[in-house]
């Protein structure tokens, strides 16, 4: 079945320490992104990229870094300088450009503990 | 600049009641319109969306969701919840990105 795999499910991290999370999608899908979940605030966008070896700063970019080597790959490494990082983590993909094709279909998230 | 609002943080019905989640949306031009649905430590689950045509839009586990434009409101509404439907509910309008609302959580009371 087609969809995008996210892993860890549960991570934990000392204070200074960078981590990376896997998002893989199988879906022949262009576009990927990053999205921060904290409680109350609905999701707020961390990256997010178009097209292979090309990615954007979405509102929350800082302290985060990503990659886009492969169509169906997507890291985010949470580095040191994430204040407070402890969140959980979606990894979304869709089509094409949003506006075009509209649905973004999500993985089933990261939970990320800083200790 | 594009927005979402959901009023309710928080609703509370009892299974076979009537539900209605609001949404009001901010954007410039035709909305592109979602509801998502996120069961405890899980990704979203599209239910429904509107891109044109029939205000009324049919979604998944018995959901619907009407786009009214001259109040900026696409509220969610199912005649009849039940139990598995607690979960927590996001807006969204998609433009150059996604703009997600905070949510809402419905519990069901048996």
């Amino acid at each position: 079945d087609g969809g995008i795999t996210q892993s860890p499910k549960y991570l934990f991290r000392k204070e200074g320490q960078n981590v990376t999370l896997s998002c893989e999608q199988n879906l022949n899908h262009d576009a990927m992104y990053w999205y921060r979940q904290d409680p109350g605030q609905g999701l707020r966008l961390i990256y997010y990229s178009q097209i292979v070896n090309d990615f954007q700063k979405g509102d929350i970019a800082e302290g985060y870094s990503v990659s886009r080597e492969k169509k169906e790959s997507f890291p985010l490494t949470v580095t040191s300088a994430q204040k407070n990082p402890t969140a959980f983590y979606l990894c979304a993909s869709s089509i094409g450009v949003l506006r075009n094709t509209g649905e973004l279909f999500f993985g089933e998230g990261s939970r990320l503990t800083v200790l | 600049a594009q927005s979402v609002t959901q009023p309710d943080i928080h609703i509370t019905v009892s299974e076979g009641a009537s539900l209605e989640l609001r949404c009001n949306y901010s954007y410039g031009a035709t909305p592109y319109l979602f509801w998502y649905v996120q069961s405890p430590g899980q990704g979203l689950q599209l239910l429904l969306k509107y891109f044109s045509g029939d205000t009324l839009v049919q979604g998944i586990k018995g959901f619907e969701a009407e786009f009214k434009r001259s109040q900026s409101s696409f509220n969610l509404r199912k005649p009849s919840v039940h139990w598995s439907d607690a979960a927590e509910y996001f807006c969204a309008v998609a433009g150059n990105q996604f703009y997600f609302g905070t949510g809402t959580s419905l519990t069901v009371i048996p």
